[in-house]
Formats: C-alpha cells, sequence, structure tokens
C-alpha cells in the first residue's frame, strides 16, 4: 500500500468548493489511473495517464479535471461537485499502460454536503 | 447486459471450507483476467491472474477460466476468517484505447469461525 499514497484520506466539501486530490507513486511505474467506487457499484474508470499522456477519459463530467505533471503525480481537481459525487476516489498505477498488474492507494473517502 | 458480472453475495463459508466465487463477462474478446481482494475500508489487490483456459493454482487459491463459457471462478480452500474481504473480478478487454480493467461489482465472502 505505500508503493501509492494519496491524499487526503477524507474529504468533505461543499458544492461551491474547489478541492484537489494528489496521488504519488514511488514504484517507477509509467501509467497512472483515476477510479472511482461508490456503494453498491464496480469500480468505475475515470482517467488513464501514460508517460504523463491522457488516454483515457471515460466520459467523465468536467467537474472532474486530472493533471499529470509526471509519472509520478496525478492530480484530480474537483469544482462545483454534486452530493452524488461522494464516493472512494481511488488512484493506482502500473508498470505500463494496459500492464496488468495494478496497485491501489489507500483511497480519498469525499463526501460533496 | 453488465460487462463483468458478480454475485454481490454475502457468501458465507464455514472456516476450513472451500469458497467458490464466480464472475461472467460479456465480452468474448476479453483475454485476461484478474481477481482482487479488497477489505473493508481498504484498497483492492491483487491476488491472482488468469490468462489461458483451465486451472491456475497459488497456494490456497485456485483460479479457473472457461472462455468459451465466459466464466472465471476463484476457490479459495481451507478458508480463514482473514479471507473474509471483498472480491473483485476484473477483465481486461481490448477497445480503441487499448487494454483497459473493467470490475464486477464484486462478491462479499465471509468466513465463520
Amino acid at each position: 500500500e505505500t508503493g501509492v499514497t494519496q491524499t487526503p484520506r477524507h474529504l468533505v466539501m461543499g458544492m461551491t468548493n474547489k478541492k484537489s486530490l494528489k496521488c504519488e507513486q514511488h514504484l517507477g511505474h509509467n501509467a497512472m489511473y483515476w477510479y472511482k467506487q461508490s456503494a453498491k457499484k464496480p469500480l468505475e474508470l475515470m482517467f488513464v495517464y501514460s508517460l504523463e499522456e491522457r488516454v483515457e477519459n471515460n466520459s467523465v463530467p468536467s467537474r472532474f479535471s486530472p493533471e499529470c505533471p509526471n509519472s509520478s503525480h496525478l492530480f484530480l481537481h474537483l469544482h462545483t461537485l454534486q452530493p452524488e459525487d461522494s464516493a472512494l476516489y481511488l488512484c493506482a498505477s502500473s508498470p505500463g499502460f494496459g500492464s496488468y498488474e495494478q496497485y491501489f492507494g489507500p483511497g480519498t473517502r469525499l463526501t460533496v454536503t | 447486459q453488465k460487462e463483468v458480472e458478480q454475485n454481490s453475495g454475502p457468501l458465507s463459508v464455514p472456516e476450513g471450507a472451500i469458497a467458490s466465487l464466480n464472475c461472467t463477462y460479456s465480452d468474448r474478446g476479453s483475454q485476461s483476467f484478474f481477481w482482487y481482494r479488497q477489505y473493508s475500508g481498504k484498497s483492492p489487490e491483487l491476488i491472482m491472474f488468469i490468462y489461458s483456459n483451465g486451472d491456475k493454482e497459488d497456494g490456497r487459491f485456485t483460479a479457473q477460466l472457461n472462455k468459451a463459457s465466459q466464466y472465471v471462478s476463484l476457490l479459495i480452500r481451507d478458508s480463514q476468517p482473514s479471507d473474509s474481504a471483498t472480491y473483485l473480478c476484473a477483465v481486461k478487454t481490448p477497445n480503441n484505447a487499448g487494454n483497459m480493467l473493467t470490475f464486477g461489482g464484486g462478491t462479499r465472502l465471509m468466513v465463520k469461525p
């Protein structure tokens, strides 16, 4: 679990706030992912970056904005979220794009009020 | 039709018994199959992967794949209370952007002492 870290672990924000989630991987991987995990729903892939370039945007609303400044860091910028966006947001990394091994971070539990 | 389907459970087995977890998938082009374990409040961790038809054993875990029937299963022998978790089936499905993991909703396993 320490190979991929996420901050903050818990976040409560209002619908008019702007906040950012941070992910850092210490594994030397080239691909990073954002997933959303809601109660009673499967893990949903949101974004994929390979070598700092976005390769997948899985029809995610524009109120979620990813940023990947380098292969070790991934951000998810949040603005004007809705209560239904409350979920666990998981970051993952893999050695390369499409590699079968994905290592997950501990997640950020987001509550939108 | 969901792309990857799992019975949500809970599946309850006594300690020492064999737990059998099943997963079906809809895309016949799927090539790789993964089982992740997720403890409550924690992030998913990869425990098994399988590419070829048949069985693959790793300690107390056996993954079984039948591509003709489009199902993959995970057997846990000598189940322990520490195996109590949600087990996520994931399938690598080729698409235009590359090979992405699609997750099932997970099966919650409870091993009772």
